[in-house]
């Protein structure tokens, strides 16, 4: 069974700050990772993926994720956020590059006061 | 040009009633995906299919069946609707070999009275 898991439901901040957006997994095995953003009243698009080699990947936006195999996670990460940058964030794993066994985490809305 | 869309965009229907939610990709893809989308429960996947003519279960397929009749579209039926199927359905669109990677449409509201 694998599981995605995102502790914060909700995270506030302000415009230039930094942000990290949790993202935790539970499986032994081998394992693809995403994040995607979600506007309000939108569809789903995909931020950036990790499978293997450096840890940290890099997306659109500035946006940047670190896996770590010791922890379980795959956090996500902005330098200075925009307030564009508010939206519904999801972590998403699955064990291989079929069709199946992809799982969403819960998603965390992040709002970036101006 | 939005590469995966659905239609319609907001649907309400009765219960009991029929409802075909309609996806379409022009990406090329090989796999498509429905799911839903409540508040608490983040997006669970319904049905996907990897290719024309062929659909599987997902995590929760009780109650609807799906259709792919071609490389470019892929339903969702839901022959006998109910209230608790009032959610937000999304179509995705995938290549075979990157599931982690998918293209999703702009969604439909479905709301069942």
């Amino acid at each position: 069974t694998q599981t995605v898991s995102q502790s914060d439901a909700h995270v506030t901040v302000f415009e230039g700050d930094s942000v990290e957006l949790r993202c935790n997994y539970s499986y032994g095995g081998s394992i693809y990772l995403s994040w995607y953003i979600q506007h309000h009243g939108r569809g789903l698009q995909f931020l950036l993926k990790y499978y293997s080699g450096n840890p940290v990947v890099q997306g659109v936006n500035g946006f940047e994720a670190e896996f770590s195999k010791s922890d379980s996670s795959f956090h996500l990460r902005k330098a200075s956020v925009h307030w564009s940058d508010s939206a519904v964030y999801f972590c998403a794993a699955s064990m291989n590059t079929g069709y199946q066994n992809f799982y969403f985490g819960k998603g965390t809305s992040l709002t970036v006061i101006p | 040009e939005a590469a995966v869309t659905q239609s319609p965009r907001n649907k309400v229907a009765v219960t009991g009633g029929k409802v075909t939610l309609s996806c379409n990709q022009t990406n090329n893809h090989n796999n498509m995906y429905w799911y839903r989308q409540d508040t608490g429960h983040g997006l669970r996947l319904i049905h996907y299919s990897y290719g024309a003519g062929s659909t599987e279960k997902g995590d929760i397929p009780d109650g609807y069946k799906a259709s792919r009749p071609s490389q470019e579209n892929f339903s969702l039926i839901l022959e006998l609707a109910t209230p608790s199927q009032t959610s937000v359905y999304f179509c995705a669109s995938g290549d075979a070999y990157s599931s982690y990677e998918q293209y999703f449409g702009p969604g439909t509201r479905l709301t069942v009275l």
